[in-house]
């Protein structure tokens, strides 16, 4: 299994500002994945990163707003940038089991942003 | 676009008392999965189920997969108040690259 934090837990920011956020995770994994979660509502893909490469991001999310880094196997951060109210969400991080086929996936503790 | 549809959105029950929980699209599945999320915390997997027609029982809970790997659904016997959460089903779908969509949620409420 895979232990999975992050920071902050969460914030309450002022919009036109940056947070960036910090996953760390207790294991080495190729891939990390940033989710965001919307109040009341289920969970979106915003990117996927893998070390040493470009995140990639899913439709509806660009690089210069969620810029991510991936500076080693068991650290991101995703930055939310120029922030407005829209952007109030819990944004979890999240990681695989290694191995073939359906693998297990493991979620953070989520970080909750209120932009004001 | 591959979209999962669960049902119902909310649920509130008194302790005791079965509910069911369902996950449906229009698209095959290759595996499903669903989770619970309490508040403040990342949602935690529950069960994977890959075969059609597969059951899978975890204590009161038993997960049904579709025979053609369209739907899914979650059956809680007795509902205790710490099954208070939110459900959340995930599916990979054929040919999606293992991709996670999640579902809508089911937020259930057991009073006692």
């Amino acid at each position: 299994s895979a232990v999975i934090s992050q920071k902050p837990s969460r914030d309450i920011c002022q919009r036109g500002t940056s947070l960036t956020i910090q996953c760390q995770v207790d294991s080495q994994v190729t891939m990390m994945f940033w989710y965001r979660q919307q109040p009341g509502q289920s969970l979106t893909l915003i990117a996927t990163a893998n070390q040493g490469s470009e995140a990639t991001y899913e439709s509806g999310f660009v690089i210069d707003k969620f810029p991510i880094s991936r500076p080693n196997l068991t650290f991101s951060t995703l930055t939310v940038s120029n922030m407005s109210p829209e952007d109030s969400s819990i944004y979890l991080c999240s990681v695989e089991e290694p191995g073939q086929g359906n693998r297990r996936k493991y979620f953070g503790p989520g970080t909750r942003l209120t932009v004001t | 676009t591959q979209l999962l549809e669960q049902s119902p959105q909310f649920l509130s029950i008194q302790e005791g008392e079965n509910l069911t929980v369902y996950c449906n699209s229009s698209s095959v599945f290759s595996s499903l999965q669903w989770y619970r999320q309490e508040p403040g915390e990342g949602p935690v997997l529950l069960v994977t189920v890959v075969t059609g027609g597969e059951v899978k029982k975890l204590k009161r809970l038993t997960f049904q997969f579709g025979d053609a790997r369209k739907d899914s659904s979650l059956h809680i016997t007795a509902a205790q108040t710490g099954d208070t959460g939110l459900y959340l089903c995930a599916a990979v779908f054929s040919g999606g690259y293992n991709k996670l969509i999640f579902g809508a949620g089911t937020r259930l409420a057991v009073h006692p």
